[in-house]
């Protein structure tokens, strides 16, 4: 256990939905990564955030948002579905900013159909 | 651009037999290097990772992993595997140009056979 939490598990929902991934980091980790695993394009890096502000974007859409809250947990918002969206999407923390250790969730499988 | 490339998409190995996996990674700078390993349905663990000083890393499980700054390769290795080590495991470089996002190989799925 990593300590790192997320919810829902699983979801299943239609295309053109809206629906929310939620991540609690670890106790005193101040930096929250949402990744997003599929088969085709492996490990993505999608956002990051650090003690509640934006600090780091990868690959993500635009119909993808995601914040910080101020007691840290996180929360990504995925918009207007589609079919390619399905995916696992895991949320990892770490104490900094810095190149150091991330420590991820059990992640949550996103079904689009 | 950093990118790491894990060039086995597939390994078996018998059970008690050695295992090594293979990493090799593009980056200008010094790297920051983590092997994770993801059994079915779980998320990533943190095998071992390298920041600096001793080029051979100790991890969990047995694990261990030798950085080769002239080769640009962080390989995984365990002098014995057993059928619990079956799973995936990926290697990852931290990437600064990226904030401190990971970028992650494609992975490699380890299949231990009796």
């Amino acid at each position: 256990d990593s300590g790192v939490t997320q919810t829902p598990k699983h979801l299943i929902t239609a295309t053109g939905q809206r629906v929310t991934l939620r991540c609690s980091p670890r106790s005193g980790d101040l930096s929250v990564y949402w990744y997003q695993q599929s088969l085709d394009q492996g490990l993505q890096f999608l956002i990051q955030y650090y003690n509640g502000e934006e600090r780091a974007k990868g690959n993500i859409l635009e119909r993808f948002s995601a914040q910080q809250f101020p007691d840290l947990h996180s929360e990504l918002n995925l918009s207007s579905l589609e079919l390619g969206d399905s995916a696992l999407y895991f949320c990892a923390s770490s104490v900094g900013q810095g190149p150091e250790t991330q420590y991820f969730g059990p992640g949550t499988r996103l079904l689009v159909l | 651009a950093q990118s790491v490339t894990q060039p086995d998409i597939h390994i078996t190995v018998s059970e008690g037999a050695s295992l090594e996996l293979r990493c090799n990674y593009s980056y200008g700078a010094t790297p920051y290097l983590f092997w994770y390993v993801q059994s079915p349905g779980q998320g990533l663990q943190l095998l071992l990772k390298y920041f600096s000083g001793d080029t051979l890393v100790q991890g969990i499980k047995g694990f261990e992993a030798e950085f080769k700054r002239s080769q640009s390769s962080f390989n995984l290795r365990k002098p014995s595997v057993h059928w619990s080590d079956a799973a995936e495991y990926f290697c990852a470089v931290g990437a600064e140009q990226a904030g401190t996002a990971l970028i992650f190989g494609k992975g490699t799925t380890l299949s231990v056979s009796s």
